[in-house]
């Protein structure tokens, strides 16, 4: 019974498509997020939502688009794929908000984007 | 701008030794810290945490001392086990945490 699931774990599309990786916690948190691991290891996050409410988004192009239709389950639609979105998604839920002590992030085991 | 940074890619220590992996950070705000632990094809796993009132927290073989006059921190693992070996991730921060990119620790049997 993993904690933080995401499907699917590889992806490999074309330029100009569209796809989605989806991501569901059964840790009962109420913040979930998606952060980017790109070629240079940089793991950087992306959104970040709070009960179904965003509370961050970095700046992502609008083609990232985060949906949350209830706080176990987080997905990310991206449209129009671009050879630089090329990374491995990871997302990642918490008991609270960043920066709240005791409160760490629990990540899933990532989603290996190819874009071709 | 890397706010966060390991500036050791990579790091071998003998099984039974001491292994020492290292993080800088730039800004002065960041309250709280936290290290992970990542093997291949997983996703990164929390090991231990400290907040900036704090230069000290230990969890059995782990311990991370934090220096906040000198913005780093630092792990410890004692004994270092063939296990141990993964990449180590150190990230810092206030209502969002900065990661660095990571040492490599090959703890060698």
């Amino acid at each position: 019974d993993t904690a933080v699931s995401q499907t699917p774990k590889y992806l490999v599309t074309q330029m100009g498509n569209d796809k989605s990786i989806k991501c569901e916690q059964n840790l009962g948190h109420d913040t979930m997020y998606w952060y980017k691991q790109d070629s240079k290891k940089f793991l950087k996050i992306m959104f970040s939502y709070n009960n179904k409410e965003l509370i961050i988004n970095e700046t992502v192009p609008n083609r990232f688009s985060p949906k949350s239709p209830d706080k176990a389950h987080l997905n990310l639609h991206i449209n129009s794929l671009e050879l630089g979105d090329s990374a491995v998604y990871f997302c990642a839920s918490s008991q609270e908000g960043q920066g709240a002590f005791n409160s760490p992030l629990h990540f899933g085991n990532g989603t290996r984007l190819t874009v071709t | 701008d890397q706010q966060v940074k390991q500036n050791s890619p990579s790091l071998s220590v003998q099984e039974g030794r001491i292994s020492i992996l290292n993080c800088d950070y730039t800004n002065s705000m960041f309250d709280y810290f936290l290290w992970y632990k990542k093997y291949p094809a997983e996703g990164p796993t929390f090991l231990i945490s400290i907040s900036s009132i704090k230069d000290k927290n230990e969890d059995g073989r782990f311990t991370v001392f934090l220096n906040k006059s000198a913005k780093h921190l630092s792990l410890h693992i004692v004994p270092s086990q063939p296990g141990d070996s993964a990449v180590y991730f150190c990230a810092g921060g206030t209502y969002k945490y900065i990661f660095g990119t990571g040492t490599r620790l090959k703890v060698l049997a």
